[in-house]
């Protein structure tokens, strides 16, 4: 069974500009979730989403978007790209939406966002 | 709020020694606990959980157990591997909460020298 898969790996942006980044989850988990990762503040939740409905948000600002396709596919944008967003973006699915078992997260090997 | 804290590494040991990584929380509810671990260059993978109050959790040699008590959720292992480097995670979720999502801790980063 294919593991999350994110694309692209790496990316190089300037500040103004804008990002998508893609996340296809496990076959047959339709919860997925995004996460900021850096050295500085660890690891910070942004959004869920299930069955192409956000059902938690993080505390980010509104340039932080995201939504998710009718075959659990997710994608994350972020517009006018700062400086500070340069970070590793992971990407999570789970299996289910509630009990235990939703938080039994499977990762994604993270896009890694450079703004210059 | 929840909260997970946890000790700040980097941890350095040698092969063989024994480790424990210090974990803390904070929850109004009866939150499930969870070590994840972030290989170089991966995502994070679950290690461990743990459901409620005196629970062990265990796997590759890792182990951690619920202390409703002291509020902690230590993970231990007896000999540690140089594979076993790389940042670990304490996290906390409340599935009595609806819509409750996983908080994580900022992670221990632990080396282990040949």
């Amino acid at each position: 069974k294919a593991g999350v898969t994110q694309t692209p790996r790496y990316l190089i942006k300037t500040r103004g500009q804008q990002v998508t980044l893609s996340c296809s989850p496990i076959s047959g988990h339709r919860s997925v979730s995004w996460y900021q990762q850096t050295p500085g503040q660890g690891l910070q939740f942004l959004f869920e989403y299930f069955s192409e409905t956000q059902r938690n948000k993080g505390n980010f600002p509104g340039r932080f978007s995201g939504r998710q396709f009718s075959n659990s596919r997710s994608e994350m944008n972020v517009s006018t790209l700062e400086l500070g967003d340069s970070a590793l973006y992971l990407c999570a699915s789970s299996l289910e939406t509630s009990g235990v078992a939703k938080n039994i997260q499977y990762f994604g090997a993270g896009t890694r966002l450079s703004v210059l | 709020g929840d909260s997970v804290t946890q000790m700040e590494g980097p941890v350095t040991l040698s092969e063989e020694a024994f480790l424990t990584i210090n974990c803390t929380y904070t929850a109004t509810g009866y939150p499930s606990l969870f070590w994840y671990v972030q290989y170089p260059g991966e995502g994070l993978q679950l290690l461990l959980k743990a459901t409620k109050a005196d629970d062990k959790g265990s796997n590759k040699g890792f182990e951690a157990t619920y202390r409703k008590e002291t509020t902690s959720f230590h993970l231990e292992k007896g000999s540690v591997q140089v594979s076993d480097s790389a940042v670990y995670f304490c996290a906390l979720s409340d599935q009595r909460i609806r819509d409750d999502k996983i908080i994580f801790g900022k992670g221990t980063r632990l080396h282990i020298l040949p």
